[in-house]
């Protein structure tokens, strides 16, 4: 079965400096990768994917995410985090019938 | 164009009730999922349909939900009856192709008293 954890359910960073979230996963074969944000009463947003290529995967609102496949993480970055990244975040993996496993979330608090 | 909507955003019922949720994807996926995140717990997926079809059903928890999309657009979820354990937020998402990115509605918060 595949799946993702990620080992920090709070993750706190001041505005301006860099925001890492955590994501490791295990799969069978190759891993098909997402990350989604949620903000407070809303639904997943996407925010970027891994399928195949390049190792640093670039999405939207500013972040990217790291593939290390030796490592099996996928960890969710941005250099510089905005008081508005305040949110829960979600990493994901998809199998081959296409549902998604997501972990349990991270919240992100950006303080200013 | 029109993300993906849920409706009713919250429901609030007694045990043994039973409700119905709906969820209209965005216009043209063929592709349906409803998942659904219980207090505290991580999200898990409940079915898969492709156009009117069932694909995949295998995260329903018991025969208590069913699950509906008569003509290949908007979806129904119905709960009867509902459980204390029922209760969450349930969501959809829909994606034109299954390799694309599912997008997801806003949820549906449900209680159950």
């Amino acid at each position: 079965a595949q799946s993702v954890a990620q080992p920090e359910d709070q993750v706190n960073v001041a505005e301006g400096n860099p925001l890492t979230v955590k994501c490791t996963y295990s799969v069978s074969g190759n891993p098909y990768l997402f990350w989604y944000v949620q903000y407070p009463n809303r639904g997943l947003q996407f925010l970027l994917k891994y399928i195949t290529g390049d190792n640093l995967v670039k999405g939207s609102y500013g972040f990217e995410a790291e593939f290390n496949k030796s490592q099996t993480s996928f960890h969710l970055k941005k250099p510089s985090a905005l008081v508005s990244d305040s949110a829960l975040y979600f990493c994901a993996v998809r199998d081959s019938d296409y549902k998604l496993s997501f972990g349990a979330g991270t919240t992100v608090t950006v303080r200013a | 164009e029109a993300g993906v909507t849920q409706f009713p955003s919250h429901s609030v019922i007694e045990k043994g009730q039973t409700v119905t949720l709906r969820c209209d994807p965005i216009s043209g996926h063929d592709n349906l999922y409803w998942y659904r995140r219980v207090m505290g717990k991580e999200i898990k997926f409940l079915l898969h349909f492709v156009k009117e079809s069932k694909q995949d059903e295998s995260g329903m928890p018991n025969n208590r939900f069913l699950a509906e999309r008569t003509g290949g657009t908007y979806s129904t979820l119905k709960v009867q009856p509902a459980e204390l354990e029922d209760s969450g937020v349930y969501f959809c998402a829909s994606s034109a192709r299954t390799d694309q990115p599912q997008h997801f509605g806003d949820g549906t918060r449900l209680s159950i008293l």
